[in-house]
């Protein structure tokens, strides 16, 4: 089956760094994706891994994918109060060759205390 | 300047009265999709379409629908709307198969009584 399971709550002090893990049971997953959501807005495109990557890093934000544990986590330098929002993990598999759904995880709120 | 937009932002109907939402994208993207999000639930895809006239069901298409005449538009329709389809759509659209560059509307927040 296709799951995807995040914990639901992170509160980290400013300037700390803040780590946010993603589990998905899909072995087929193609694409892993980490996406924002501040308050009233839609959801941003954070970034994303490849399945045949174990890293990847931009500016704050370094991504790790265990793939042999299914675990994908999304770390945080530096974490300032403009970074407190829901953070959604999202899986991409296929079926058969063709693309199927994006599933999403239920998101965690991250809240960054000054 | 390239955007997703949605209409109407916010909408309040009663159990049984035909709605639309509106989708359009000004990026010449292939690819479409609506999302519902609901607390506890996460985001989760209601429909997708690869192309003009290719549509599919996603995880929880029951109660909806769409069409996709034009490349730019990919409206969602509910035909009798109740109250269990209360909640915050997201419409979305990428490139192609990779969408890595996925971008969301703003979200539109239905209530039906």
């Amino acid at each position: 089956g296709e799951d995807v399971e995040q914990s639901l709550f992170l509160s980290v002090r400013e300037g700390d760094s803040s780590v946010i893990n993603c589990t998905y049971t899909d072995s087929s997953s193609t694409y892993l994706y980490w996406y924002k959501q501040e308050p009233g807005a839609g959801l941003q495109l954070l970034t994303y891994i490849f399945s045949n990557m174990d890293m990847k890093q931009d500016q704050r934000l370094t991504v790790l994918l265990n793939k042999k544990d299914k675990h994908l986590s999304l770390r945080i330098a530096d974490t300032q109060t403009g970074d407190s929002a829901i953070y959604f993990c999202a899986e991409r598999h296929y079926y058969g060759g063709s693309q199927g759904n994006l599933i999403f995880g239920k998101g965690t709120k991250l809240s960054v205390k000054p | 300047e390239a955007q997703v937009t949605q209409n109407p932002r916010y909408l309040i109907t009663v159990t049984g009265k035909k709605l639309t939402v509106t989708c359009s994208q000004n990026m010449n993207h292939e690819y479409m999709s609506w999302y519902r999000q609901d607390p506890g639930l996460g985001l989760r895809q209601i429909y997708y379409s690869m192309n003009v006239e290719v549509t599919d069901k996603g995880d929880v298409p029951e109660g909806y629908k769409v069409s996709r005449k034009e490349k730019r538009n990919f409206p969602l329709i509910l035909e009798s709307p109740s109250p269990n389809q209360t909640s915050l759509y997201f419409c979305a659209s990428s490139v192609g198969q990779s969408q890595e560059t996925q971008y969301f509307g703003p979200g539109t927040r239905l209530l039906v009584l």
